[in-house]
């Protein structure tokens, strides 16, 4: 069946480096991507989205990459921090269906 | 910042029996999800609910749960006779578009015994 997951179960960095996680969709109807960050306990928490019609979209210390051609979608975080340690996910819908997510990374960052 | 607010945190509860989690969703929200994640792995939907009808479930939404909005504030699933497999972190959101800008609770963690 198709669904969405990530490359990598955990990515370990050190603090100030950038980070890079990786995903994966196989549906390609999927128009609308989002990258979501959840710390232990907690609930999902939006970072950052993009739609199909752009290849990619920048926040605060967070970029997000769609390639569409080879359905890749990556986010980066500049500078990271232990604070950004967490698990990140993807997640995919097409237009009048729920959001489906992916596995997720884990992201560690040491001091 | 709004936030979608679940209770209780954390509901252990006997195999067999019958289990309420609660939802408060945002105020002009008019689109209500639930979704779950067993322990360590990734989130799975399994359903959304708008107009006081479902809208979408997904195969893990069996005979077993049920969904209702009793109120114009609370949004419930419904668990009615636990088995061991149920035993996950539940997660409620809602959303003023459907599919779109998600806002999640932190959770109710369920533990069946």
């Amino acid at each position: 069946g198709e669904s969405v997951g990530l490359h990598l179960p955990t990515l370990s960095v050190q603090e100030g480096d950038n980070s890079i996680i990786n995903c994966a969709y196989s549906n390609s109807a999927s128009d609308y991507f989002i990258w979501y960050k959840q710390e232990s306990g907690k609930g999902p928490q939006f970072i950052i989205d993009i739609r199909s019609n752009m290849d990619k979209r920048q926040g605060q210390r967070v970029t997000v990459l769609l390639n569409k051609t080879v359905k890749h979608l990556s986010l980066q975080i500049a500078a990271t921090q232990p604070g950004d340690s967490a698990v990140y996910f993807c997640a995919e819908n097409q237009a009048g269906t729920a959001l489906i997510f992916g596995k997720g990374t884990t992201l560690s960052v040491s001091s | 910042e709004p936030e979608v607010t679940q209770t209780p945190s954390h509901q252990v509860t006997q195999m067999g029996q019958e289990v309420i989690l609660r939802c408060v969703p945002i105020s002009n929200h008019l689109y209500f999800y639930w979704y779950r994640q067993i322990l360590g792995q990734k989130v799975e939907f399994l359903v959304s609910f708008y107009n006081n009808e479902i809208s979408e479930k997904s195969e893990i939404f069996d005979d077993q749960f049920s969904v209702e909005r009793p109120d114009g504030s609370n949004f419930t699933l419904k668990i009615r006779s636990t088995k061991l497999e149920d035993s996950a972190m539940y997660f409620c959101a809602s959303s003023e578009v459907f599919g779109y800008g998600y806002t999640f609770g932190s959770g109710t963690r369920l533990t069946v015994v």
